[in-house]
C-alpha cells in the first residue's frame, strides 16, 4: 500500500516568505507527527495529531509555526516569515493509533532551504 | 530531562562481522522501544520494535532489551556494506505513549 506522502520534496524560498508543507498519512493511520531534522542533527519533535483530539503542539519552536489536520487525513505545516534557521528537512510520520506499541512510519520529507 | 543516549560513532566493522549498537534511556517506565535506520539523505525506516525484556530476532537483526538496566541494543549479524547508515534508537515517553524520545543515532560503516 501507499506510504506517507509529503510534498513538495524540495522547497527553496526567500527569507520572510511563508511556506506550506503537506503530509498525506498512510490510510487508516490515526496519528500523525511532524519532525524537523537539521543537517547532521537528530529528530526534533514539532507536533502530533490524533483524530479529533487537541494536538500536542509542545514542540513548535515559535509562533511562526502552525499545523492543521482535518480528521484523520492530510496535514499541513505552515511556517510564516521564514528565517534562515528554518532550513531543514521536515519529516512527517504516521502510526496506526496512539498506543505506544505502534511504530511511526515516515515520509520522504520536505527539504526546505531559506535563502 | 528524559533522554535517550547513543554513541555517535562512527562504528566501523568489517563485512561479515557482528555490529553491536547500544542505547540507554533515562525513563525507567518507558514501555516501547524502536530501532530505525536512516541512510544519508533519506528518512528513517523502522527495523525493529521490542516491548519486553529479552531478545527479539528478525533475520540478521536482533534487538535486546533490559529494562532493569535501561538498556536496549541492536545486533546486526553478517554485516553488509549496505548496512552502512545511521541507526536511531527511539523510546516511548513514560506516561505519554503518544511521543517518542529519539537518540541522536550511531553511524555505522561496514567495510568491504
Amino acid at each position: 500500500g501507499a506510504g506517507v506522502s509529503q510534498s513538495p520534496s524540495n522547497k527553496v524560498t526567500e527569507k520572510g516568505k511563508d511556506v506550506e508543507l503537506r503530509c498525506d498519512p498512510i490510510s487508516g493511520h490515526t496519528a500523525l507527527y511532524w519532525y524537523r531534522q537539521r543537517l547532521g542533527q537528530g529528530l526534533e519533535f514539532l507536533i502530533y495529531f490524533q483524530g479529533n483530539s487537541a494536538p500536542d503542539k509542545s514542540g513548535l519552536p515559535s509562533d511562526r509555526f502552525s499545523a492543521e489536520r482535518t480528521g484523520e487525513s492530510v496535514s499541513t505545516l505552515t511556517i510564516q516569515r521564514t528565517q534562515q534557521e528554518d532550513s531543514a528537512v521536515y519529516l512527517c510520520a504516521s502510526s496506526q493509533n496512539l498506543g505506544g506499541n505502534q511504530p511511526q512510519h515516515f515520509g520522504d520529507g520536505t527539504r526546505l532551504s531559506i535563502l | 530531562q528524559k533522554e535517550v543516549e547513543q554513541n555517535s560513532g562512527p562504528l566501523s566493522v568489517p563485512e561479515g562481522a557482528i555490529a553491536s549498537l547500544n542505547c540507554t534511556y533515562s525513563d525507567r517506565v518507558s514501555q516501547s522501544f524502536f530501532w530505525y535506520r536512516q541512510y544519508s539523505g533519506k528518512s528513517p525506516e523502522l527495523i525493529m520494535s521490542i516491548y519486553s525484556n529479552g531478545d527479539k530476532e528478525d533475520g540478521r537483526f536482533t534487538a535486546q532489551l533490559n529494562k532493569a538496566s535501561q538498556y536496549v541494543s541492536l545486533l546486526i549479524r553478517d554485516s553488509q556494506p549496505s548496512d552502512s547508515a545511521t541507526y536511531l534508537c527511539a523510546v516511548t515517553e513514560a506516561g505519554n505513549n503518544r511521543k517518542l524520545i529519539w537518540g541522536l543515532g550511531t553511524s555505522l560503516a561496514v567495510n568491504p
